[in-house]
């Protein structure tokens, strides 16, 4: 059963705290992506990553930085925690070939930054 | 960044009624069309993936049309059921430009099916 998980499903942080949030999928996709949902405006794309230590900056990815050092793994950090960062954060994996194969997602993170 | 419209942004109808909304994108560059159902507290899931101009994907009492040349796909519910109150949402992928080709979500169409 084709699985992806992240670290946490809430998550409560003050400003100027760096915050980590890891996603772990056991489907051997090369491909893997953070999104952030926000209430009206969809799914937004922060970065993505098409193989180990390969990145690729999204289309929102201010204040924001991941790492992909194992190929089951993609981290996002969040160097300094804003309150603009309050968000549902979802995760996601797909093999290569990002136009043609389904996304499979993760269960989300919400965070909250005080 | 692209444009990609859906509508109505939310929709109420009753169990037994059938449903359909609307993703428009660009037709330029045109690779494929995505869509997924987002159910509350789970995670999203992949409906469809769409490539070709005039295709055509069923899953149960769900289908979909792609129209590449006009820029629209529409997905329909036939006899909606309350299990069916989800976010659909629609992602274009498109691949123009220097960046590698990623998906463009809308912002999705809210479906409450009531009993």
């Amino acid at each position: 059963d084709v699985k992806v998980t992240q670290s946490s499903r809430y998550l409560v942080k003050r400003t100027g705290e760096k915050v980590f949030l890891e996603c772990v999928q056991d489907m051997d996709h090369e491909n893997m992506f953070w999104y952030r949902q926000d209430p009206g405006l969809g799914l937004r794309l922060i970065y993505f990553s098409y193989d180990v230590k390969m990145k690729e900056k999204g289309d929102i990815p201010e204040g924001y930085s991941v790492s992909r050092e194992k190929k089951e793994r993609f981290s996002l950090i969040l160097e300094s925690a804003s309150t603009n960062q309050t968000s549902m954060y979802l995760c996601a994996s797909s093999l290569q070939g990002t136009a043609y194969n389904e996304q499979f997602f993760g269960p989300g993170t919400r965070l909250t930054v005080l | 960044i692209l444009n990609v419209e859906q509508s109505p942004q939310s929709l109420h109808v009753q169990e037994g009624d059938s449903t359909n909304f609307t993703c428009s994108f660009p037709s330029s560059n045109f690779y494929a069309l995505h869509w997924y159902r987002w159910e509350t507290a789970k995670s999203p899931e992949a409906l469809f993936v769409m490539t070709l101009n005039g295709d055509e994907k069923k899953k149960g009492r769900i289908s979909a049309t792609l129209n590449t040349k006009e820029g629209y796909s529409y997905l329909y519910i036939k006899g909606s059921q309350p299990e069916d109150s989800a976010t659909y949402l629609c992602a274009f992928y498109y691949a123009g430009g220097t960046s590698y080709g990623k998906l463009t979500f809308g912002q999705g169409t809210i479906l409450t099916v009531h009993p």
